[in-house]
C-alpha cells in the first residue's frame, strides 16, 4: 500500500516551473523520499531523492518540509519532454528497498 | 556505463507456454528487483535479490513464477505455465548495496499472453 498522497494530475506551461506536491505524513525517521517518473511505457526513471535536507541535481530540486511529512518536486523549466507520470515514494532505510509505486501525478506540459 | 538491460523487449506467447525473461543489472549492483505493470494497474513489486539470495519475494503472485539469480549477476524470471492475466510489462531494477541508494530501471519486457 502506497504511503504517499499525490494529486492525480497537473498542468504546466512550457518554460515554467512545475511544482509537484506529495504528502507522506507516516514517513519513518530513516525512510527516504524518492521521485521517479515514467514517460509512456518506458522504464521508470530516477529523478532525485532525499532524507531530510533539500536536494538539487541537474534534473530537479526536492524540497522536504522540516517535519518531513510532505515534499515538493520542482522542475525549474518544464519542457514538453517532461510530460510523464511522476511518482513520489517513501522507502529505503529499515523498510527495505522495495519501491511502492502508487498512482502518481500525471503531469502535462503544454506549449 | 551500461544501464539495466532486459531481454527480450517484447514476447508474445500462447496460454500454457513457458517464457523466461532476463535482466542484466548494472555492474556491481548487488540489489536486483523485479516489478511488473499489468494493464490499467499500478507498478507492483515482485521480488528483491541481494546478490544471489532472495531477500523479499512477497510480491510474487503465485508459484507459476520462478526467479533466479545464480552467481549474483544476471537474473531470470520464468513464468510457467503462462496465463492471460500475466500479460503486462515486467521491469527489472538494480541498486548498490548502500542504504537509501536509488534504483535504476531497465526498459522492461512487454509480455503478451494470447
Amino acid at each position: 500500500d502506497a504511503k504517499t498522497t499525490q494529486p492525480p494530475s497537473m498542468d504546466c506551461a512550457e518554460g515554467r516551473a512545475a511544482n509537484l506536491p506529495c504528502n507522506h505524513s507516516t514517513i519513518s525517521g530513516n525512510e527516504y523520499v524518492y521521485w521517479y517518473r515514467q514517460i509512456h511505457s518506458q522504464g521508470p526513471q530516477y529523478i532525485i531523492h532525499g532524507l531530510k535536507n533539500n536536494e538539487t541535481n541537474e534534473m530537479a530540486s526536492l524540497i522536504i518540509t522540516e517535519d518531513r511529512k510532505s515534499s515538493t518536486l520542482i522542475l525549474p523549466h518544464a519542457t514538453l519532454r517532461d510530460t510523464a507520470v511522476y511518482y513520489c515514494i517513501v522507502g529505503g532505510g529499515n523498510s527495505g528497498y522495495a519501491l511502492n509505486f502508487g498512482k502518481g501525478t500525471s503531469l502535462l506540459v503544454t506549449p | 556505463e551500461a544501464g539495466v538491460t532486459q531481454f527480450p523487449s517484447h514476447s508474445v506467447i500462447e496460454k500454457g507456454q513457458t517464457v523466461t525473461l532476463r535482466c542484466d543489472p548494472i555492474s556491481g549492483h548487488d540489489n536486483l528487483y523485479w516489478y511488473r505493470r499489468v494493464m490499467g494497474k499500478e507498478i507492483k513489486f515482485l521480488l528483491h535479490f541481494v546478490k544471489e539470495s532472495k531477500q523479499d519475494e512477497s510480491g510474487m503472485p503465485n508459484n507459476r513464477f520462478l526467479a533466479e539469480r545464480t552467481g549474483g549477476t544476471y537474473s531470470t524470471l520464468k513464468v510457467q505455465p503462462a496465463e492471460l492475466e500475466d500479460s503486462g510489462v515486467y521491469f527489472c531494477a538494480s541498486s548498490p548495496l548502500i542504504v537509501g541508494a536509488e534504483a535504476f530501471f531497465g526498459q522492461g519486457t512487454r509480455l503478451t499472453v494470447v
